[in-house]
């Protein structure tokens, strides 16, 4: 199994629709973070979660909102989703020192 | 605050070429500098890290020496495969808050047989 999996890992969405990704990770890291990359390759932080009680805002939180509901577990979610939403979206987790990220495989979301 | 910056691509190359990809960082104190790879239609991997100044970081014939006095973290290969073909991200952790990683832009390679 992945060490970070991604569900799912391609939805199409209409505009206005409430949708939900989620994030599973088997490292046993604290830190979980949400990543959106749009063509042109960067990638840009939405949330980050330091611990089941911490959230906090990244770069473009703005339209999206997490839930930590366990060391394990960290879900996005598009209220109202909007095309310029349209993106891939990747959850990546760390522990505190400096050992990089694990990230998941991606999600894929196209909003019409 | 901390930023990374990378040279524009594509890269095209021919396979069994030389590659080298710039990247330059701006950060306060001793940051961790790592490489990662993203091939198509998957997640970032971790290719290689250096955590502190002269370390050089290798992995899979992929090499990055940190260099301090340059503020520099350039990627190179001796010989690349058409298997290379992907994105690389260089980022560091700083001593932001958490360490938490900064990324450059990306830089895609393409090799041609």
């Amino acid at each position: 199994d992945a060490d970070v999996t991604q569900t799912p890992r391609n939805r199409i969405t209409k505009t206005g629709k409430r949708i939900m990704l989620e994030c599973s990770q088997t490292k046993g890291h604290d830190r979980m973070y949400w990543y959106r990359q749009d063509p042109g390759l960067g990638l840009r932080l939405i949330y980050y979660s330091f611990d089941v009680k911490d959230i906090n805002k990244g770069e473009i939180s703005d339209g999206y909102s997490v839930s930590r509901q366990a060391q394990a577990k960290f879900s996005l979610s598009l209220e109202s989703a909007i095309p310029n939403q349209t993106a891939l979206y990747f959850c990546a987790t760390s522990d505190s020192g400096t050992h990089g990220y694990t990230f998941g495989s991606g999600t894929r979301l196209t909003v019409v | 605050g901390n930023s990374v910056t990378q040279m524009e691509g594509p890269v095209t190359l021919s396979e069994e070429a030389f590659l080298t990809i710039n990247c330059t960082y701006t950060a306060t104190g001793y940051p961790s500098l790592f490489w990662y790879v993203q091939y198509p239609g998957e997640g970032l991997q971790l290719l290689l890290k250096a955590t502190k100044a002269d370390d050089k970081g290798s992995n899979k014939g992929f090499e990055a020496t940190y260099r301090k006095e340059t503020t520099s973290f350039h990627l190179e290969k001796g010989s690349v495969q058409v298997s290379d073909s992907a994105v690389y991200f260089c980022a560091l952790t700083g001593n932001n808050a958490g360490n938490m990683l900064t990324f450059g832009g990306g830089t895609r390679l393409m090799v041609k047989p």
